[in-house]
């Protein structure tokens, strides 16, 4: 059984601090694909990055980054500097088993930033 | 470039109405897929397509059906609507493991 848990249901920081989100994944294949989304306010998804099970190598794209261990079934996602508009509901998703049947998503996290 | 389109963006229903979400992408994907989101929790997978003529349950089919006639389309059917089905619908579509979303409906059944 596939199974993505987002243990921060609610994260409040005040602008240009620095915040980890967290997801913990579970799987038995050995190939998979690992997710993060965001749902602003408007309510669309937006895809940020998709992370193969055998790239380990951490991302950074701009104030964004992604911290992928296997060892500890772990994919989070760092926001440094954050800014208000950060301020949405992240999804992290797993892709795995074939994936005919799509994503499995966590609850997400509401990021909260304060100005 | 219109993606995964959906219609329509706000429906309000009386319980034991029915009516048909619409999903149609462009961009020729086989899988195609139907989630719901309700408040406080992530998406879960009502139905879902891997090609026309074929479609299976996810995790959450009761109350719904699906077709797939066409590669396009992939409308999602409520019948007798109950106040649990009020959420927001997302569609999706993909090419393999990257979904592409459309924009949602968000349906309240009152």
């Amino acid at each position: 059984a596939q199974k993505v848990t987002q243990a921060q249901t609610e994260i409040s920081v005040v602008e240009k601090e620095d915040v980890t989100l967290d997801c913990v994944y579970e799987t038995r294949d050995t190939t998979y694909y690992l997710f993060w989304y965001k749902q602003p306010p408007s309510g669309e998804l937006v895809f940020l990055i998709r992370r193969n099970s055998f790239d380990e190598q951490n991302e950074i794209s701009g104030r964004y980054s992604w911290n992928f261990q296997k060892s500890t079934s772990s994919f989070n996602f760092t926001i440094t500097a954050s800014q208000v508009v950060d301020s949405a509901v992240y999804f992290c998703a797993l892709f795995s088993g074939g994936g005919a049947d799509g994503l499995t998503f966590g609850k997400g996290t509401h990021l909260i930033i304060q100005p | 470039n219109a993606g995964v389109t959906q219609t329509p963006k706000f429906r309000i229903l009386k319980i034991g109405q029915s009516m048909t979400l619409q999903c149609a992408q462009d961009m020729n994907h086989n899988y195609m897929y139907w989630y719901r989101q309700d408040p406080g929790m992530g998406l879960k997978l009502i139905y879902y397509s891997v090609g026309a003529g074929i479609t299976d349950k996810g995790e959450v089919p009761n109350g719904y059906n699906v077709s797939r006639s066409t590669t396009e389309d992939f409308p999602l059917r409520l019948e007798l609507a109950a106040p649990s089905q009020t959420s927001v619908y997302f569609c999706a579509s993909s090419p393999g493991e990257k979904l592409f979303f459309g924009s949602g409906t968000q349906l309240s059944v009152l």
